[in-house]
């Protein structure tokens, strides 16, 4: 069935520091790709997506790729804030809009 | 504003009790969804619904209920059957058709059973 793996949290990261956030997926046909990040107590807010192989999402310095050949859409930013401190998900859907998410990773960034 | 508007934020329910979770969107999006989040954990899918009138279960629909009578509301009702309905629910929606649909979320709602 369709699929989305993501990298296990939480993650801790001091102010300034490289972030990767990895996500692979398994999916019949072709999927689109997406990042949404939740803050606490809140809904989940779309990050970024990209709908074919080789599309590039990016958004408030977070950029992922969309891979086919090794089925991952990993997210980075180069340089985190503290307040990107969020938890973040890997979400994929299909044409008949079935989505499924990853299980979430949490992000803490300390100054 | 164009949004999706989830109410109550927050709800207590007693042992026994049924309750109801309001979704209102006024982005004109055909499909509409109720996923449960669980502490540290992922989304789950409740229900789903692509038009007025009729909605599928998602992977855990036991003890939940759903109505659509009108394109822009999508209510769940937790009923007495749901044995651990303590959790954050929330509601997105969506157009239908195409490829790459962005599902936008409401702001959640808390269910706790006391």
């Amino acid at each position: 069935g369709n699929s989305v793996t993501q990298m296990e949290g939480p993650v801790t990261l001091s102010e300034e520091a490289f972030l990767t956030i990895n996500c692979t997926y398994t999916a019949t046909g072709y999927p689109s790709l997406f990042w949404y990040v939740q803050y606490p107590g809140e809904g989940l807010q779309l990050l970024l997506k990209a709908t074919k192989a080789d599309d590039k999402g990016s958004n408030k310095g977070f950029e992922a790729t969309y891979r086919k050949e090794t089925t991952s859409f990993h997210l980075e930013k180069g340089s985190v804030q503290v307040s990107d401190s969020a938890v973040y998900f890997c979400a994929l859907t299909l044409p008949d809009n079935d989505m499924r998410f990853g299980a979430g990773t949490r992000l803490t960034v300390k100054p | 504003d164009g949004g999706i508007t989830q109410s109550p934020k927050y709800l207590f329910r007693k042992e026994g009790q049924n309750v109801t979770l309001s979704c209102e969107q006024n982005l004109n999006h055909d499909a509409m969804y109720w996923y449960r989040q669980d502490p540290g954990q992922g989304l789950r899918l409740i229900y789903y619904s692509q038009i007025v009138n009729d909605f599928q279960k998602g992977d855990i629909a036991e003890g939940y209920s759903v109505s659509r009578e009108k394109k822009e509301s999508f209510p769940l009702t937790v009923t007495s059957a749901q044995k651990n309905p303590t959790a954050f629910y929330l509601c997105a929606s969506s157009i239908v058709g195409g490829s790459g649909n962005t599902i936008y979320f409401g702001e959640g709602s808390w269910l706790t059973v006391v």
